[in-house]
C-alpha cells in the first residue's frame, strides 16, 4: 500500500525566511502534485511533476522531485503571510485501474508571521 | 464560470437519514472523484469514475455509492448515515493521464 508521508505537519515561519516542506513516498511512482488549501476552503493545484528530477517553479515556491529517493520538496522563499495555508503532496499510483486515485499526505500547515 | 461545483455546501442530518451530494464539472472532463476530508483535515480517495470503469476504495463502506448520470455529473449517494460519516467531502475531475486534479468547493457534512 502506498504511503504519502509530510513534514514537518506544523510549520511556524517569520516573513522573509526560507523553508523547505518534505514529501516521502513508499513505493514507485513519478506522478507527484502538491496543492494548497486555505481554511475552510477548495484545494488549489500548484505543480504536478511527472518525471525524475522535474522542477517547477512559481513565484515564491519551487518544487521538485527525485523519483529514485521518492521525495518531493516544496521550498519556500523569502515567505510572506499569503503563504499561510496547509499544504498537501499527493502521489499517484499510476498502475492500472489505481490511475489518479492520489494518495495524500497529511498535510502541512504553514503560517507566516510578521 | 465554476469548474466544479457541489450541492448542497452544508449537510446537517440525523444518524440513519440516507442523503445525496451532487457533483456538476464543466471541464470537458473524462474521469471524476470523491475525496473525504475528515476532522484532522486528511484526505482519502473514496472512489474514480470514468464512462468506462468505476474505481473503489475498499476501505469504503457499501452505504456510499457513486451515480453518474452523465459524464459531467457524479453524485454521491449514502445510507443509513453514522456519527463518523462527519466530514467534508470534495468531487474533483481531470482529462485522463497524469494532469491535474480540479476540485469543487466542498461539502460539509454533520451528522447528529
Amino acid at each position: 500500500e502506498l504511503k504519502v508521508e509530510q513534514n514537518p505537519l506544523f510549520l511556524s515561519m517569520q516573513e522573509g525566511k526560507n523553508y523547505t516542506i518534505y514529501c516521502n513516498y513508499s513505493t514507485t511512482s513519478d506522478r507527484l502534485y502538491w496543492y494548497r488549501q486555505d481554511p475552510g476552503k477548495s484545494l488549489e493545484s500548484l505543480f504536478v511533476l511527472l518525471s525524475n528530477g522535474a522542477v517547477k517553479q512559481e513565484g515564491r515556491l519551487m518544487a521538485s522531485l527525485d523519483t529514485k529517493a521518492r521525495l518531493s520538496t516544496l521550498h519556500i522563499t523569502a515567505a510572506v503571510h499569503d503563504l499561510s495555508a496547509t499544504y498537501f503532496c499527493a502521489v499517484d499510483p499510476g498502475y492500472g485501474g489505481s490511475q489518479g486515485n492520489l494518495i495524500f499526505g497529511k498535510g502541512t500547515k504553514l503560517s507566516v508571521k510578521p | 464560470d465554476t469548474a466544479v461545483s457541489q450541492t448542497p455546501k452544508y449537510l446537517v442530518t440525523q444518524m440513519g437519514n440516507d442523503k445525496s451530494i451532487k457533483c456538476e464539472q464543466n471541464l470537458g472532463h473524462d474521469t471524476m472523484y470523491w475525496y473525504k476530508q475528515d476532522s484532522k483535515k486528511f484526505l482519502k480517495i473514496m472512489f474514480s469514475y470514468n464512462n468506462k470503469e468505476l474505481i473503489i476504495n475498499e476501505t469504503v463502506p457499501n452505504r456510499f455509492s457513486p451515480k453518474s448520470p452523465d459524464k459531467a455529473h457524479l453524485n454521491l449517494h449514502i445510507n443509513s448515515l453514522e456519527l463518523g460519516d462527519s466530514a467534508v467531502y470534495f468531487c474533483a475531475s481531470s482529462q485522463a493521464g497524469p494532469l491535474r486534479q480540479f476540485f469543487g468547493p466542498g461539502t460539509r457534512l454533520t451528522v447528529l
